[in-house]
């Protein structure tokens, strides 16, 4: 089976300062990961994934997430916060079709 | 329309009404999945429909549950016999492929309050 835990329920950073999401997971076979960020009152929109190769992966806005399968993690990280990244965040892995969801991290970014 | 919608954006119903919650994903994409995202939670799979079969619905919680995309484009949602357990967002998504390394694209949702 395959689940994800989300550290942090509520994270919040100075405008300008790292920003560390941090996601691991449970799978039996190599999983495929993602980010989204779900803005209020809006769906879920990809930040990031890894599937196969490269375990450093770029995202848009500025994210990225490193896999680290001998930690089985995949944290998210921006090296300077902006107030507009104030969000919700959830991590989440699949296998086959039934993606698993963290519970989310929701992020505060202070002016 | 650009990118997936879902009708209606609210939804209160009394406890025991059925509801049918809709979703009209991007045309051409051949994947179509449902959640439940209850309030302060990430989202739970639903079900799967790879055009208009439905291939997973392991994470319906009820036999109230019950989904349908019959011509392999809309979707629509229908429970049956509302109980306040069911109040949550239902979040339908689409991908262009049928494997799962595909992105998957989100709707608003249908916020559903059972009273």
């Amino acid at each position: 089976a395959q689940s994800v835990t989300q550290l942090g329920s509520h994270v919040s950073v100075s405008e300008g300062a790292l920003v560390l999401l941090r996601c691991n997971y449970s799978s039996s076979v190599p999983p495929y990961l993602f980010w989204y960020v779900q803005y209020p009152n809006q769906g879920l929109q990809l930040l990031l994934k890894y599937t196969t190769g490269a375990t450093l992966v770029k995202g848009i806005n500025g994210f990225e997430a490193e896999f680290k399968k001998s930690e089985t993690s995949f944290h998210l990280t921006k090296p300077s916060a902006h107030m507009s990244d104030a969000a919700e965040y959830f991590c989440a892995v699949t296998q086959r079709v039934d993606m698993r969801f963290g519970a989310g991290t929701r992020l505060t970014v202070k002016p | 329309g650009a990118g997936v919608s879902q009708s209606p954006r609210y939804k209160v119903a009394k406890r025991g009404q059925d509801v049918a919650l809709r979703c009209d994903p991007i045309s051409g994409h051949v994947s179509l999945f449902w959640y439940q995202q209850a309030l302060g939670q990430g989202p739970e799979f639903l079900t799967y429909f790879q055009n208009e079969a439905q291939l997973d619905k392991s994470g319906l919680p009820s036999d109230r549950f019950f989904a349908e995309r019959p011509e392999g484009s809309v979707s629509t949602l229908k429970i049956q016999r509302t109980q306040q357990e069911d109040s949550a967002v239902y979040l339908c998504a689409s991908s262009y492929g049928q494997a799962s390394a595909y992105e998957q694209y989100f709707g608003p949702g249908t916020r559903l309050t059972v009273t």
